[in-house]
């Protein structure tokens, strides 16, 4: 079966505008994260969605960051206003939570360059 | 909150030696551990997980970590280095409720390359 996927793959942009990330989870996974990852550093939390709402969204930087799940399948990270230092790779993951710990499926990530 | 150290930024073996990568945590209560190896322009992979059962846990690819309470530790071993091996590995944390349902985000480490060499 398919696994998470992520569009684009990369995505180059200039100071100030807004972008989209999309990720497409693997089917049947109720529930789906965001993550960044800079440079020389580990995957750092953004969101997380149980179905179509965001269970804990205490990892977005600040009101420029936003994500949707309207039918708890497909979800869009969107940034606003983007700046230099929202350069790096974006990761989805999904899974099928329950007892004995979820293992996460990540995709390939959008690498995000802001000029 | 819960952190997590991983000692050692590059590792560096020789191949069909011993591999030991470092981790450390910290959580008020006993996490779920993992491991996750990520090769060049892939996403992350699992490796293996530590879900309050066995300590020794066991994974792919010849990987084995164990969890040790009393150390906070849950490093990660493989008894004879593969030049296929070559990757950055993350430990990560994430807690969970009294009913071992996974709170569900997960805390990473900063990394650790590993590189082989013949």
């Amino acid at each position: 079966g398919a696994g998470v996927s992520q569009t684009p793959s990369n995505k180059v942009t200039e100071k100030g505008k807004y972008v989209e990330l999309r990720c497409d989870p693997i089917s049947g996974h109720t529930a789906l994260y965001w993550y960044r990852q800079s440079l020389g550093q580990g995957p750092e939390f953004l969101i997380y969605f149980q179905g179509t709402g965001a269970a804990d969204d205490s990892g977005l930087p600040n009101d420029r960051f936003f994500a949707v799940r309207p039918e708890g399948s497909v979800s869009t990270l969107k940034i606003q206003r983007t700046e230099r230092g929202d350069s790096a790779v974006y990761l989805c993951a999904s899974s099928y939570p329950g007892k004995g710990g979820n293992e996460q499926f990540f995709g390939p990530g959008t690498r995000l360059t802001v000029l | 909150a819960q952190s997590v150290t991983q000692l050692g930024s590059h590792v560096s073996v020789s191949e069909g030696a011993l591999v030991l990568l470092r981790c450390n945590y910290s959580s008020s209560v006993p996490p779920y551990l993992f491991w996750y190896v990520q090769y060049p322009n892939q996403g992350l992979q699992l490796l293996l997980k530590y879900t309050s059962a066995a300590t020794l846990v066991k994974g792919i690819n010849g990987f084995e970590a164990e969890f040790k309470k009393s150390e906070t530790s849950f490093h990660l071993t493989k008894p004879s280095a593969h030049m296929s091996d070559a990757a950055e590995y993350f430990c990560a944390v994430s807690l969970h409720n009294a009913g071992g349902t996974s709170y569900g985000k997960l805390t990473f480490g900063q990394g650790t390359i590993l590189t082989v060499h013949p």
